[in-house]
């Protein structure tokens, strides 16, 4: 099956600084995802990108599917960004595998 | 607008105890559900899904049984709860297949 590597596991920033967070996936996939998890457990939809780029205020999104790899860039960011950052592909089916996350903190 | 609800949000049971968790979605019809379950705070492994009423597929042989009684209803259980089974429990839906998956606010389960 797919394998979904995230990096870096671990970020600290500076309030205000910018960051990119990235996906890379072992084949075509169906359905990529970008997840935010804050402190409460709660995971929120941030993109849903197979292919292409998206922006939605300070953060945006690419997807290159030829080279299987996803980028997540959050610009100044603040200090509610903190928390796990998740990316989730799928290669067939209904099965949408996650990778281990990166834990972001940002400092005010 | 779709909602997707949990219950309980925390739940502590002894090992051996039975567990029932439920999971309803609001406002859709016909919704692919899915279990997954969250250890240690990383990385989340899909347990079951369903694409209709009484159709489960089981991704993870293990201790914990699925069943989706109703349209927009999707259970999680098991008879004799284990240590290894305690975790962060997550609903969630999507409109049909490789579409985008939205989540529940999760269970908190610690089997003692």
């Amino acid at each position: 099956g797919i394998q979904v590597e995230q990096s870096p596991p671990d970020l600290i920033l500076q309030e205000g600084a910018n960051s990119t967070l990235r996906c890379n996936f072992s084949d075509s996939v169906n359905n990529l995802q970008w997840f935010h998890q804050n402190p409460w457990g709660q995971l929120i939809n941030l993109f849903y990108i197979p292919s292409g780029t998206k922006q939605n205020g300070r953060l945006s999104a690419t997807t290159v599917a030829t080279e299987r790899y996803s980028l997540l860039y959050i610009s100044s960011s603040q200090t509610t960004d903190s928390g796990v950052y998740f990316c989730a592909a799928m290669e067939y089916g209904n099965k949408l595998v996650f990778g281990a996350g990166t834990i972001l903190r940002v400092k005010s | 607008s779709q909602t997707i609800h949990q219950w309980p949000a925390t739940l502590v049971q002894p090992v051996g105890s039975p567990l029932s968790l439920e999971c309803t979605v609001e406002g859709t019809s016909n919704p692919n559900l899915y279990w997954y379950r969250q250890a240690a705070g990383r990385g989340l492994q899909l347990l079951f899904y369903s694409v209709g009423i009484g159709q489960i597929s089981s991704e993870v042989p293990q201790n914990l049984s699925a069943s989706r009684p109703q349209d927009r209803q999707f259970i999680l259980s098991s008879k004799k709860l284990l240590l290894s089974d305690s975790g962060f429990y997550l609903c969630a839906w999507s409109a049909g297949v490789k579409e985008t998956q939205y989540f529940g606010p999760g269970t908190r389960l610690l089997v003692l």
